[in-house]
């Protein structure tokens, strides 16, 4: 009874291509996250959404677009993949973006491994 | 900009040992500061959260401190078991009207028989 799942565990894909990562959250939280983890293995934030908005925004290109259906969902599409997009990608979810401790713990996915080829 | 630095990046020790694991960060004007343990395939699960008016917290074998002045903290884990091997990521909240994590590169731990 997983409470983040993303889903493909592995993605392999050619350069060029269009792929998305689906991510949802059986949490009841209204906070979703995708980090992006490199190659030397710092993981950085790309977004934050809150009950389907917009909380920030890293300067990621425009190529990834997170979309968010409902606040249990946040997919990330990502346009003309490049070879620099290869990492393992996770998905966060937690109660609340704002102040409060308890709220402030968040709840990670197992990540994606993309590899572009 | 925040910078979070973990020493060591690598560490091997034999079963029952006491360790440490130190973590420093730039930018004293954090929000929070939590311990994290990356599994293989498995993700990131949050061990310790400190307060940044706290100075430590402590959860089972687990001891986490936090000096917000000096930009440190430490997590001390007592009578090391195999099932402790894992990556250990020290993580410090920014807030910046939002939660923000800034992750230092993680100490990858292992804990031999």
């Amino acid at each position: 009874d997983t409470a983040v799942s993303q889903t493909p565990k592995y993605l392999v894909t050619q350069m060029g291509n269009d792929k998305s990562i689906k991510c949802e959250q059986n949490l009841g939280h209204d906070t979703m996250y995708w980090y992006k983890q490199d190659s030397k293995k710092f993981l950085k934030i790309m977004f934050s959404y809150n009950n389907k908005e917009l909380i920030i925004n890293e300067t990621v290109p425009n190529r990834f677009s997170p979309k968010s259906p409902d606040k249990a969902h946040l997919n990330l599409h990502i346009n003309s993949l490049e070879l620099g997009d290869s990492a393992v990608y996770f998905c966060a979810s937690s109660q609340a973006f704002r102040r409060g401790p308890l709220k402030n713990i968040q709840y990670f996915g197992a990540g994606t491994r993309l590899s572009v080829l | 900009k925040q910078e979070v630095t973990q020493i060591p990046a690598a560490l091997s020790v034999p079963e029952g040992e006491n360790l440490v694991l130190n973590c420093s960060f730039t930018d004293s004007a954090i929000y929070n500061l939590q311990w994290f343990r990356q599994d293989p395939g498995k993700g990131l699960t949050s061990l310790l959260l400190i307060q940044s008016s706290q100075r430590e917290q402590t959860s089972g074998r687990l001891n986490a401190s936090l000096d917000k002045s000096s930009g440190r903290s430490t997590l001390y884990i007592a009578a090391s078991q195999p099932g402790d091997s894992a990556t250990y990521l020290c993580v410090v909240d920014m807030y910046q009207g939002a939660q923000k994590l800034v992750f230092g590169q993680g100490t990858r731990l292992t804990i031999n028989p």
